[in-house]
Protein backbone atom coordinates (compact mmCIF):
# COMPACT_ATOMS: atom_id res chain seq x y z
CA UNK A 1 0.00 0.00 0.00
CA UNK A 2 1.32 3.80 -0.88
CA UNK A 3 2.77 5.20 1.87
CA UNK A 4 3.20 8.47 3.09
CA UNK A 5 6.31 9.86 0.92
CA UNK A 6 9.26 12.51 2.24
CA UNK A 7 11.21 14.37 0.77
CA UNK A 8 14.62 15.08 1.10
CA UNK A 9 15.73 12.44 3.59
CA UNK A 10 18.35 13.70 5.22
CA UNK A 11 19.36 17.91 5.25
CA UNK A 12 22.44 20.01 6.28
CA UNK A 13 22.11 23.86 6.20
CA UNK A 14 24.51 25.73 7.64
CA UNK A 15 22.70 28.40 10.58
CA UNK A 16 20.63 31.40 8.65
CA UNK A 17 20.20 29.84 5.41
CA UNK A 18 16.84 28.10 4.27
CA UNK A 19 14.99 24.61 4.19
CA UNK A 20 12.14 23.24 2.12
CA UNK A 21 10.58 19.72 3.19
CA UNK A 22 8.29 17.90 1.00
CA UNK A 23 5.50 15.48 1.62
CA UNK A 24 3.13 13.49 -0.39
CA UNK A 25 -0.02 11.71 1.33
CA UNK A 26 -1.15 8.77 1.18
CA UNK A 27 -3.44 9.05 -1.95
CA UNK A 28 -6.90 10.21 -1.34
CA UNK A 29 -5.82 11.95 2.06
CA UNK A 30 -7.13 15.55 2.27
CA UNK A 31 -5.66 16.69 5.42
CA UNK A 32 -1.62 17.07 5.78
CA UNK A 33 0.26 17.14 9.41
CA UNK A 34 3.64 18.53 10.10
CA UNK A 35 5.57 17.76 13.66
CA UNK A 36 9.18 18.14 14.67
CA UNK A 37 11.11 15.74 16.96
CA UNK A 38 13.96 16.75 18.92
CA UNK A 39 16.36 14.20 20.11
CA UNK A 40 14.72 11.81 22.71
CA UNK A 41 11.53 13.96 22.71
CA UNK A 42 8.20 13.04 21.57
CA UNK A 43 6.90 14.49 18.50
CA UNK A 44 5.88 18.26 18.62
CA UNK A 45 2.60 19.43 16.38
CA UNK A 46 3.49 22.35 14.06
CA UNK A 47 0.95 23.03 11.54
CA UNK A 48 -1.93 21.34 9.61
CA UNK A 49 -3.95 21.82 6.25
CA UNK A 50 -7.32 20.01 5.45
CA UNK A 51 -8.39 20.84 1.45
CA UNK A 52 -5.75 23.08 1.01
CA UNK A 53 -6.20 25.45 4.41
CA UNK A 54 -4.59 25.73 7.42
CA UNK A 55 -6.74 24.18 9.66
CA UNK A 56 -4.80 24.29 12.61
CA UNK A 57 -1.54 26.08 14.16
CA UNK A 58 0.79 24.25 16.56
CA UNK A 59 3.93 25.90 18.04
CA UNK A 60 5.08 26.78 14.56
CA UNK A 61 7.33 29.82 15.05
CA UNK A 62 7.61 32.46 12.59
CA UNK A 63 10.25 32.47 10.62
CA UNK A 64 8.72 28.75 8.85
CA UNK A 65 6.12 28.89 6.64
CA UNK A 66 4.13 26.15 4.89
CA UNK A 67 1.32 25.40 2.39
CA UNK A 68 -0.73 22.44 0.73
CA UNK A 69 -1.03 22.45 -3.20
CA UNK A 70 -3.87 21.57 -5.50
CA UNK A 71 -2.43 17.62 -5.63
CA UNK A 72 -2.76 17.64 -2.03
CA UNK A 73 1.25 17.67 -1.22
CA UNK A 74 2.51 20.34 1.12
CA UNK A 75 5.78 22.11 1.59
CA UNK A 76 7.46 22.95 4.81
CA UNK A 77 9.46 26.19 4.30
CA UNK A 78 12.06 27.27 6.93
CA UNK A 79 14.34 30.25 7.16
CA UNK A 80 17.07 31.76 9.08
CA UNK A 81 17.54 28.43 10.39
CA UNK A 82 19.35 28.18 13.64
CA UNK A 83 20.74 25.22 15.65
CA UNK A 84 18.17 24.17 17.43
CA UNK A 85 15.95 23.60 14.39
CA UNK A 86 18.18 20.54 14.14
CA UNK A 87 15.29 17.67 14.62
CA UNK A 88 13.41 15.24 12.47
CA UNK A 89 10.34 16.49 10.70
CA UNK A 90 7.98 14.25 10.07
CA UNK A 91 4.92 14.68 7.43
CA UNK A 92 1.18 12.67 8.72
CA UNK A 93 -1.84 12.25 6.46
CA UNK A 94 -5.04 11.33 7.45
CA UNK A 95 -9.07 11.15 6.26
CA UNK A 96 -10.19 14.91 7.20
CA UNK A 97 -13.72 16.18 8.36
CA UNK A 98 -16.71 14.27 6.95
CA UNK A 99 -15.16 11.76 5.58
CA UNK A 100 -13.87 9.94 9.06
CA UNK A 101 -15.30 9.64 11.85
CA UNK A 102 -11.35 9.75 13.58
CA UNK A 103 -8.40 10.53 13.11
CA UNK A 104 -5.99 7.79 12.32
CA UNK A 105 -2.58 9.56 10.89
CA UNK A 106 -0.32 7.78 8.96
CA UNK A 107 3.35 8.84 9.38
CA UNK A 108 5.88 9.73 6.70
CA UNK A 109 9.91 8.34 7.26
CA UNK A 110 10.77 11.90 8.06
CA UNK A 111 13.41 14.51 7.34
CA UNK A 112 16.68 14.54 9.52
CA UNK A 113 17.31 18.24 9.59
CA UNK A 114 20.43 19.19 10.53
CA UNK A 115 21.60 23.00 11.31
CA UNK A 116 25.47 23.30 11.71
CA UNK B 1 -4.02 22.82 27.29
CA UNK B 2 -4.23 19.05 27.07
CA UNK B 3 -1.33 17.00 28.92
CA UNK B 4 -0.52 13.62 28.62
CA UNK B 5 1.74 11.75 30.62
CA UNK B 6 2.63 7.93 30.24
CA UNK B 7 4.48 5.94 32.77
CA UNK B 8 7.57 4.90 32.81
CA UNK B 9 9.51 6.56 30.60
CA UNK B 10 11.93 3.87 30.64
CA UNK B 11 11.22 0.33 30.97
CA UNK B 12 13.96 -2.72 31.15
CA UNK B 13 12.55 -6.12 30.91
CA UNK B 14 13.84 -9.34 30.64
CA UNK B 15 12.32 -11.60 27.45
CA UNK B 16 9.45 -13.56 28.60
CA UNK B 17 8.11 -11.51 31.74
CA UNK B 18 4.48 -9.54 31.03
CA UNK B 19 4.45 -5.40 32.05
CA UNK B 20 2.06 -2.08 31.75
CA UNK B 21 2.62 0.69 30.37
CA UNK B 22 0.34 4.05 31.18
CA UNK B 23 -0.89 6.73 29.63
CA UNK B 24 -3.01 9.63 31.28
CA UNK B 25 -4.42 12.43 29.49
CA UNK B 26 -5.99 15.50 30.83
CA UNK B 27 -9.02 16.57 29.09
CA UNK B 28 -12.36 14.81 27.79
CA UNK B 29 -11.21 12.55 24.91
CA UNK B 30 -12.82 9.14 23.42
CA UNK B 31 -9.90 8.62 20.91
CA UNK B 32 -6.67 7.28 21.66
CA UNK B 33 -3.84 5.85 19.16
CA UNK B 34 -0.24 3.99 20.07
CA UNK B 35 2.79 4.27 18.14
CA UNK B 36 5.50 2.29 18.23
CA UNK B 37 9.21 3.91 16.82
CA UNK B 38 12.28 2.74 16.53
CA UNK B 39 15.11 4.79 16.71
CA UNK B 40 15.76 7.55 13.99
CA UNK B 41 12.66 6.29 12.08
CA UNK B 42 8.74 6.79 11.78
CA UNK B 43 5.88 6.07 13.95
CA UNK B 44 4.15 3.10 13.41
CA UNK B 45 0.30 3.18 13.74
CA UNK B 46 -0.25 -0.26 16.83
CA UNK B 47 -3.66 0.78 18.16
CA UNK B 48 -6.76 2.94 17.15
CA UNK B 49 -9.08 3.24 20.46
CA UNK B 50 -12.32 4.76 20.48
CA UNK B 51 -14.71 4.27 22.84
CA UNK B 52 -14.78 3.79 26.47
CA UNK B 53 -14.04 -0.29 27.40
CA UNK B 54 -12.35 -0.59 24.29
CA UNK B 55 -9.98 -3.21 24.13
CA UNK B 56 -7.49 -4.53 20.63
CA UNK B 57 -4.87 -6.94 20.79
CA UNK B 58 -2.10 -7.80 18.59
CA UNK B 59 0.56 -10.11 18.96
CA UNK B 60 2.13 -9.77 22.46
CA UNK B 61 0.53 -6.00 22.63
CA UNK B 62 -2.97 -5.68 23.85
CA UNK B 63 -4.46 -1.83 24.39
CA UNK B 64 -7.21 -0.66 26.44
CA UNK B 65 -8.79 2.48 26.72
CA UNK B 66 -11.33 3.81 30.13
CA UNK B 67 -12.27 7.27 29.17
CA UNK B 68 -14.29 8.13 32.23
CA UNK B 69 -10.57 7.61 33.97
CA UNK B 70 -8.89 9.09 30.92
CA UNK B 71 -6.40 6.35 31.29
CA UNK B 72 -5.43 3.87 28.52
CA UNK B 73 -2.52 0.96 29.00
CA UNK B 74 -0.31 -1.05 26.61
CA UNK B 75 0.28 -4.56 27.93
CA UNK B 76 2.92 -6.35 27.00
CA UNK B 77 3.02 -9.86 27.84
CA UNK B 78 5.65 -12.40 27.20
CA UNK B 79 7.86 -9.62 25.95
CA UNK B 80 10.36 -10.21 22.78
CA UNK B 81 13.23 -9.06 22.15
CA UNK B 82 11.74 -7.49 18.93
CA UNK B 83 9.76 -4.99 20.85
CA UNK B 84 12.00 -2.97 21.79
CA UNK B 85 11.40 0.47 21.15
CA UNK B 86 10.05 3.35 22.02
CA UNK B 87 6.24 3.76 22.99
CA UNK B 88 4.18 6.47 22.90
CA UNK B 89 0.52 7.20 23.19
CA UNK B 90 -1.46 10.38 21.35
CA UNK B 91 -4.74 11.80 21.98
CA UNK B 92 -6.78 14.03 19.78
CA UNK B 93 -9.94 16.20 20.65
CA UNK B 94 -11.34 16.77 17.61
CA UNK B 95 -12.24 15.07 13.85
CA UNK B 96 -8.94 15.83 12.04
CA UNK B 97 -7.20 17.50 15.05
CA UNK B 98 -3.24 17.19 15.71
CA UNK B 99 -2.08 14.73 17.86
CA UNK B 100 -0.87 15.53 21.13
CA UNK B 101 2.20 12.82 22.19
CA UNK B 102 2.99 11.27 25.33
CA UNK B 103 6.36 11.57 26.63
CA UNK B 104 7.22 8.32 25.18
CA UNK B 105 7.95 5.18 27.53
CA UNK B 106 11.09 3.51 25.55
CA UNK B 107 10.92 0.02 26.17
CA UNK B 108 14.53 -2.49 25.63
CA UNK B 109 13.84 -6.21 26.06
CA UNK B 110 16.90 -8.20 27.56
CA UNK B 111 17.86 -12.04 26.95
Amino acid sequence: AAGVIQSPRHLIKEKRETATLKCYPIPRHDTVYWYQQGPGQDPQFLISFYEKMQSDKGSIPDRFSAQQFSDYHSELNMSSLELGDSALYFCASSLGLGLSSYNEQFFGPGTRLTVL
Amino acid sequence: ELKVEQNPLFLSMQEGKNYTIYCNYSTTSDRLYWYRQDPGKSLESLFVLLSNGAVKQEGRLMASLDTKARLSTLHITAAVHDLSATYFCAVDTGTASKLTFGTGTRLQVTL
